[in-house]
């Protein structure tokens, strides 16, 4: 089976540092990663996911992840947090041989940004 | 413009009253899915449907059903509300597992 840990449920950034949300996974096969941004009261959109490839993904609004295997982990970052950016993050996984079922989220973690 | 949809945005009922929460995806992906979320538990499958006729349960399916009779409809049905069903559901799209699901903009469903 599969799962996501997301470390932190509550991280904290003055505008302009370096913002790291973490996530691991357990996944009994190669997975497919994804991290989704939900702003209050909307719902869900995607930042960025690995599939296949380049290990290192560049999202929108400045965010990346990187794949690493060995960690089970798929980290997001962004060198200088925006006051746009406070929001809840999540971190998902699916399995590739099980197409089109099961996402599987993290519990989230809310971003707050301070000036 | 591609995107989910689900009807109503809010909704609150009695217990036991038969509702129904519409979700309609414009993409034509084969993909749909149903989850809820509630705080400290993230987002959880309800139900999900590969295609037309082809539904299976997800990880929390007890109390609600689904049909999908069309390819871009995808209603979710409940029976017999109770209160533990308050929650906010979020019907989602996919064209293929790798390309991430499409989510509506969610239905807040109290049951009082």
């Amino acid at each position: 089976a599969q799962s996501v840990t997301q470390l932190g449920s509550h991280v904290s950034v003055s505008e302009g540092a370096l913002v790291l949300l973490r996530c691991n996974y357990s996944s009994s096969v190669p997975p497919y990663l994804f991290w989704y941004v939900q702003y209050p009261n909307q719902g869900l959109q995607l930042l960025l996911k690995y599939t296949t490839g380049a290990t290192l993904v560049k999202g929108i609004n400045g965010f990346e992840a990187e794949f690493k295997k060995s960690e089970t982990s798929f980290h997001l970052t962004k060198p200088s947090a925006h006051m746009s950016d406070a929001a809840e993050y999540f971190c998902a996984v699916s399995d590739p041989n099980q197409a089109g079922t099961a996402l599987i989220f993290g519990k989230g973690t809310t971003l707050s940004v301070s000036s | 413009e591609a995107q989910v949809t689900q009807n109503p945005r809010y909704l609150i009922t009695v217990t036991g009253k038969k509702l129904t929460v519409t979700c309609s995806q414009n993409m034509n992906h084969e993909y749909m899915s149903w989850y809820r979320q509630d705080p400290g538990l993230g987002l959880r499958q309800i139900y999900y449907s590969m295609n037309v006729e082809v539904t299976d349960k997800g990880d929390v399916p007890e109390g609600y059903k689904v049909s999908r009779k069309e390819k871009r409809n995808f209603p979710l049905i409940l029976e017999s509300p109770s209160p533990n069903q308050t929650s906010l559901y979020f019907c989602a799209s996919s064209l293929v597992a790798g390309s991430g699901y499409t989510f509506g903009s969610g239905t807040r469903l109290t049951v009082v």
